[in-house]
């Protein structure tokens, strides 16, 4: 168990709709990622937060946005959903600096019908 | 695009047989992670190792970095079927992200 927690576990939806994703850090950790795995492109960066505040972004659609409160936990929402956004969605996070571990956590499987 | 790579795709090994998966990178690196995955689960971290690092162990794992040859190996020794799993490379240089293989599946056959 990386302490890192998501939820849902699993989403299924159909296209056109709109999701959030949640992710809780491990306690102390101010860095959130979110990741995407899919099985044309792999595991891809989308996002970084970085206590509240956007840090990078990777290959992140502007159909999908994410936000980290005051708690950190973080939010990834993705709206006008395709078939091709079905994936697993991982978020991380990390301790320190931004060259430590990241711990990774089970994942949000997205079907989108 | 994906900046390691692992070779092989795919490893068959009878138990207590020793696996070696290997990751090449293209540009310079702060650090690269291993990381093993479950068919559908979370990543689990395995082992960090640093540019100026050569070598690093954590139990049965073994991972070498040459940065002259842009490439790393993970070794891991005396496998055990619950070995069975993705095993993928991540590249951090830009502090940020990490950008990740594709992974070498590895099936540990009792």
């Amino acid at each position: 168990d990386s302490g890192v927690t998501q939820t849902p576990k699993h989403l299924i939806t159909a296209t056109g709709q709109r999701v959030t994703l949640r992710c809780s850090p491990r306690s102390g950790d101010l860095s959130v990622y979110w990741y995407q795995q899919s099985l044309d492109q792999g595991l891809q960066f989308l996002i970084q937060y970085y206590n509240g505040e956007e840090r990078a972004k990777g290959n992140i659609l502007e159909r999908f946005s994410a936000q980290q409160f005051p708690d950190l936990h973080s939010e990834l929402n993705l709206s006008s959903l395709e078939l091709g956004d079905s994936a697993l969605y991982f978020c991380a996070s990390q301790r320190g600096g931004p060259y430590n571990e990241q711990f990774f956590g089970p994942g949000t499987r997205l079907t989108v019908l | 695009s994906q900046q390691g790579e692992e070779d092989p795709q795919a490893l068959s090994i009878q138990e207590g047989e020793n696996a070696t998966m290997n990751c090449s990178y293209k540009t310079s690196i702060n650090n690269l992670q291993w990381y093993r995955q479950n068919s559908g689960r979370g990543l689990v971290h395995l082992i960090l190792i640093r540019s100026n690092e050569r070598e690093k162990h954590s139990g049965r794992l073994r991972v070498t970095l040459d940065t002259s040859k842009k490439s790393s190996s993970l070794l891991i020794t005396a496998s055990r079927a619950a070995d069975t799993a993705s095993y993928f490379c991540a590249i951090n240089n830009a502090g940020n992200m990490l950008t990740f293989g594709g992974g070498t599946r590895l099936m540990v056959k009792p």
